[in-house]
């Protein structure tokens, strides 16, 4: 099982672009979540899905989207990338029925710059 | 959301010192949940405890559940340099779906 998987592993992007930042997992899990980490300052949730088609919004929701029409893939999009948005991004899935009570597993992230 | 504190922010060691970072928490705790992430990596699940009063061990690992469920802690006996690393607690939220991290810890392990 290659786990999860994020595409790209870097990018730079220039205010106002947009960009989709792609995660899969092959562990037919039903729980997958897209967090920001910024230095010092822990994770936070962004977007979470508990199955295909749906989705909700996280702690930090502002600025992007996201779309579950899979168990595997669980892409996550910025419409009009602004430097607040540089960070780095995790994917990570979980398979319990209750995902917060379930192990998840991370993606290996990917380095945002927005300049 | 409901956070979780975590203190130290940072500490730095000697190898073979013993190090421990705490985890708490103002509400009662239904699980806590221990991630490792090395520099430059991504978090990596270490342990969820569940019970009040539990205690675990993975080698020179031990964490430890509070007795009111409102705290945990990490104690790891004589570091190594392959200790280091950012240690983040996590709490249940979001329904029992997601959870919180707290803003970590930072080991930094001198040979």
């Amino acid at each position: 099982n290659a786990g999860v998987t994020q595409t790209p592993k870097f990018r730079i992007l220039k205010i106002g672009q947009s960009m989709t930042l792609q995660c899969a997992q092959d562990m037919n899990h039903n729980y997958m979540y897209w967090y920001r980490q910024d230095p010092g300052m822990g994770l936070k949730l962004i977007y979470y899905s508990v199955g295909a088609g749906i989705t909700d919004k996280g702690e930090v929701p502002n600025g992007y989207n996201v779309s579950r029409s899979t168990t595997e893939d669980f892409p996550l999009r910025l419409e009009l990338a602004a430097p607040s948005q540089t960070s780095v991004y995790f994917c990570a899935s979980s398979s319990s029925r209750s995902g917060g009570t379930d192990t998840q597993y991370f993606g290996p992230g990917t380095r945002l710059t927005v300049l | 959301g409901q956070q979780v504190m975590q203190i130290p922010q940072y500490q730095h060691v000697q190898e073979g010192e013993d190090f421990t970072t705490y985890c708490n928490s103002s509400t009662t705790l239904s699980n806590i949940q221990w991630y490792k992430q090395r520099p430059g990596g991504h978090p990596v699940f270490l342990i969820q405890l569940v019970k009040s009063g539990e205690v675990k061990k993975q080698k020179r690992l031990t964490f430890q559940f509070g007795e009111a469920k409102k705290n945990s802690s990490l104690h790891i006996t004589a570091t190594q340099t392959t200790d280091v690393g950012t240690y983040f607690c996590a709490r249940l939220s979001g329904g029992y779906s997601t959870l919180t991290f707290g803003k970590g810890t930072m080991l930094l392990v001198s040979p």
